[in-house]
C-alpha cells in the first residue's frame, strides 16, 4: 500500500491560496493520486485525481512532479466553506480506498 | 445529493441490541463499500460487495455482517452492540470493482449505542 503523509492541520484566511502537500514515496506505477474532502458529519467527497503533471478542475488543482513521490493540492482563494478535512490517497488499484488521518484545514475570516 | 442513499440518518440503541443499516448505491453502480468512522479510528474500511458478491473484507468484526441484494442495495447488520460501536457508518458506491476512479459516499448513518 502506498502510505501517504500529510500535515495534520493547516490554518488559512479567506481569499488566500492554500497548498496542501502529500508525500507518497512508495506509490506504485499504476496508482493514481486522489484527494477527498470531508465536512463534519458528511461523507467524503471526491475532489480531484491525477497521475502525473498538473490537473485542474473547477474546485482545485493538483500538481504531481515527475518522480510522483509527492503531490500538492491547491485551493485557490479559499472561503470559510472550504473548512474541512482533506485526504490524500495514493493506493487506488486495489479494491478499496485507504484513508489516512487527513489534513484539517481551518479557514478564518 | 450524491446519489448514494443511506437510512436511517440517526440511530440510538442499547448495548446488546442488533441494528440494520441500509444503503442504495448510485444508479448503475455495482460496487458498494462500507466504512466506519469513529473519533479515534478515522475512516476504516469494513467490506465491499460487487454485483451481489463479497469482493473485499477489511477490519470488520464477526458481530458485523453485510449483504448486497439483487437490486444492488446493501445492508450492514450490527449485532451484540457495544458502546465502542458508536460511530458514523458510511456507504459508498462505484461502477467498477476497483477504486481506481474513486467512489461516491452517502451522507452516513450516525449510530449511538447507549
Amino acid at each position: 500500500l502506498a502510505k501517504t503523509t500529510q500535515p495534520i492541520s493547516m490554518d488559512s484566511y479567506e481569499g488566500q491560496e492554500v497548498n496542501i502537500t502529500c508525500s507518497h514515496n512508495n506509490i506504485a506505477t499504476n496508482d493514481y493520486i486522489t484527494w477527498y474532502q470531508q465536512f463534519p458529519s458528511q461523507g467524503p467527497r471526491f475532489i480531484i485525481q491525477g497521475y502525473k503533471t498538473k490537473v485542474t478542475n473547477e474546485v482545485a488543482s493538483l500538481f504531481i512532479p515527475a518522480d510522483r513521490k509527492s503531490s500538492t493540492l491547491s485551493l485557490p482563494r479559499v472561503s470559510l466553506s472550504d473548512t474541512a478535512v482533506y485526504y490524500c490517497l495514493g493506493d487506488t488499484t486495489g479494491n478499496m480506498l485507504t484513508f489516512g488521518g487527513g489534513t484539517r484545514l481551518m479557514v478564518k475570516p | 445529493d450524491s446519489g448514494v442513499t443511506q437510512t436511517p440518518k440517526h440511530l440510538i440503541t442499547a448495548t446488546g441490541q442488533r441494528v440494520t443499516l441500509r444503503c442504495s448505491p448510485r444508479s448503475g453502480d455495482l460496487s458498494v463499500y462500507w466504512y466506519q468512522q469513529s473519533l479515534d479510528q478515522g475512516l476504516q474500511f469494513l467490506i465491499q460487495y460487487y454485483n451481489g458478491e463479497e469482493r473485499a473484507k477489511g477490519n470488520i468484526l464477526e458481530r458485523f455482517s453485510a449483504q448486497q441484494f439483487p437490486d444492488l442495495h446493501s445492508e450492514l447488520n450490527l449485532s451484540s452492540l457495544e458502546l465502542g460501536d458508536s460511530a458514523l457508518y458510511f456507504c459508498a458506491s462505484s461502477d467498477s470493482g476497483t477504486a481506481n476512479y474513486g467512489y461516491t459516499f452517502g451522507s452516513g448513518t450516525r449510530l449511538t449505542v447507549v
